[in-house]
């Protein structure tokens, strides 16, 4: 199946501090990426989608100024948390579809643990 | 109001049995699809079997199976003969619309595998 990375796998930072997190697509062409955030023992909770070219679409609840969102290239789609506080302290996937595959399936990244001191 | 429900936060099942995680869903468009990940520790998202709201077929993939009720709006994934590897979280998720669209998620249930 296709394969999408993401990187760091693990980061700690002390709050007020910025983090990024790669999100790549090894070999196939996303248009369309998804970002997603877990809390221990929760379900994953969509935070946005980021189009290639284009501005992300940001769900309901979710500050744009906090988590930003570029989509630069059908391979990378990278997520800032913008003055990271403990609060942000979470599991943070991306997900990406391929329009080439015989089936729909969309294909996660290993995920990022993101803890803010 | 919830569009995927799980109802089982935990299940458990003796190794080489079958077992059925149950899912229900919601939505009024005709074109939806339907998912199934597995969820070790690791926290890696592993994908299990698609359902597609046109297909006529039960998806089968290896041990996994979705028994897809359409009236009722179920897609339980079964999984037979259990093995202690198959201990882990289990998703159940919806895509509306377009393929290639997000998808949203259950709850989750967690499965133990028993020796």
């Amino acid at each position: 199946g296709a394969v999408v990375s993401q990187h760091p796998s693990w980061v700690i930072c002390k709050s007020g501090t910025s983090v990024k997190i790669e999100c790549r697509s090894l070999d196939f062409q996303a248009t369309t990426m998804f970002w997603y955030r877990q809390f221990p023992k929760q379900s994953l909770m969509l935070m946005a989608t980021s189009n290639e070219g284009s501005k992300a679409t940001y769900e309901q609840g979710v500050e744009k100024d906090k988590f930003l969102i570029n989509h630069a290239s059908l391979t990378l789609s990278t997520l800032t948390v913008t003055s990271a506080h403990p609060e942000d302290s979470s599991f943070y996937i991306c997900s990406g579809g391929s329009s080439l595959a015989a089936q729909e399936t969309q294909y996660f990244g290993p995920g990022t643990r993101l803890l803010v001191l | 109001a919830q569009k995927i429900t799980q109802t089982q936060p935990g299940m458990f099942v003796q190794e080489k049995e079958a077992v059925t995680l149950d899912c229900t869903y919601d939505t009024s468009d005709p074109s939806y699809g339907l998912f199934w990940y597995k969820q070790p520790s690791s926290g890696e998202m592993i994908f299990l079997i698609y359902q597609g709201s046109y297909d006529q077929q039960n998806a089968t993939e290896g041990r996994y199976s979705l028994n897809f009720q359409k009236a009722r709006k179920s897609a339980n994934l079964v999984i037979s003969a259990s093995q202690l590897g198959d201990s882990a979280m289990y998703f159940c998720a919806m895509r509306e619309g377009r393929q290639g669209g997000k998808l949203i998620f259950g709850q989750g249930t967690e499965l133990s595998v028993k020796p």
